[in-house]
């Protein structure tokens, strides 16, 4: 069983519909980041938190320690959020970043 | 401001030949990280670098691999006598330190051992 794991693995939507992208981790962790990564091109950090609810823009995230669970919203998505959604936390033990597979998004018009 | 900048951005190499690729930090970062991402999968630790020093090379896999930083700014990561299975995305990214900082990524060298 994968350390991180990301659920669903893909999405479709129209646009203007509302997404939600689960992050579910087993090992302790002392921070949670969300990363974008279009086709060819890098990866950008979105998010990095360690309790509660960060927001930008359309974009929140969320985090329940207790639960090792965390999610990605989306909001008003638009065909320029398709992207691969990763999330990768930070080992309390390892201090490394373990990362999820990825949830390729795809936002049609 | 200008980002981490990875090149080459493409490489292709045929098995055995020797590569080097290479990675520009943001400046001022102290922390410099390696990852290899294969097709559909997450990115993979491979080494961490502390300025020039190399505190973790724990994620590479073979002694084939071999990366340095030696002015504490630029890294190159090598790979020996490549091998198919090295075909993978190259991330390098670098962050103000290790703990409770962001890391910024560069945009990967894809390698394609033939």
């Amino acid at each position: 069983k994968n350390e991180v794991e990301q659920s669903p693995q893909n999405l479709t939507a129209q646009e203007g519909e509302f997404i939600t992208i689960n992050c579910s981790y087993s090992v302790g962790i002392s921070a949670l980041h969300w990363l974008q990564q279009h086709p060819g091109g890098g990866i950008v950090s979105l998010f990095m938190l360690s309790s509660g609810k960060k927001k930008h823009g359309r974009l929140i995230a969320t985090i329940n320690i207790q639960e090792k669970h965390s999610s990605l919203h989306i909001t008003a998505s638009h065909p320029r959020d398709s992207a691969v959604y990763i999330c990768a936390v930070r080992s309390k033990d390892t201090d490394k970043l373990i990362f999820g597979t990825g949830t390729r998004l795809q936002v049609f018009p | 401001g200008a980002g981490v900048s990875q090149s080459p951005r493409y490489k292709v190499a045929k098995r055995g030949q020797d590569v080097a690729l290479r990675c520009d930090p943001i400046s001022g970062h102290v922390s410099l990280f390696w990852y290899q991402q294969a097709l559909g999968q997450g990115p993979e630790f491979l080494t961490y670098f502390q300025n020039e020093a190399q505190l973790d090379k724990s994620g590479l896999p073979s002694d084939r691999f071999f990366a340095e930083r030696p002015e504490g700014s630029v890294s190159t990561l090598k790979i020996q006598r490549t091998q198919q299975e090295d075909s993978a995305v190259y991330l390098c990214a670098s962050s103000l330190g290790r703990e409770y900082y962001e890391q910024y990524f560069g945009p990967g060298t894809r390698l394609t051992v033939t």
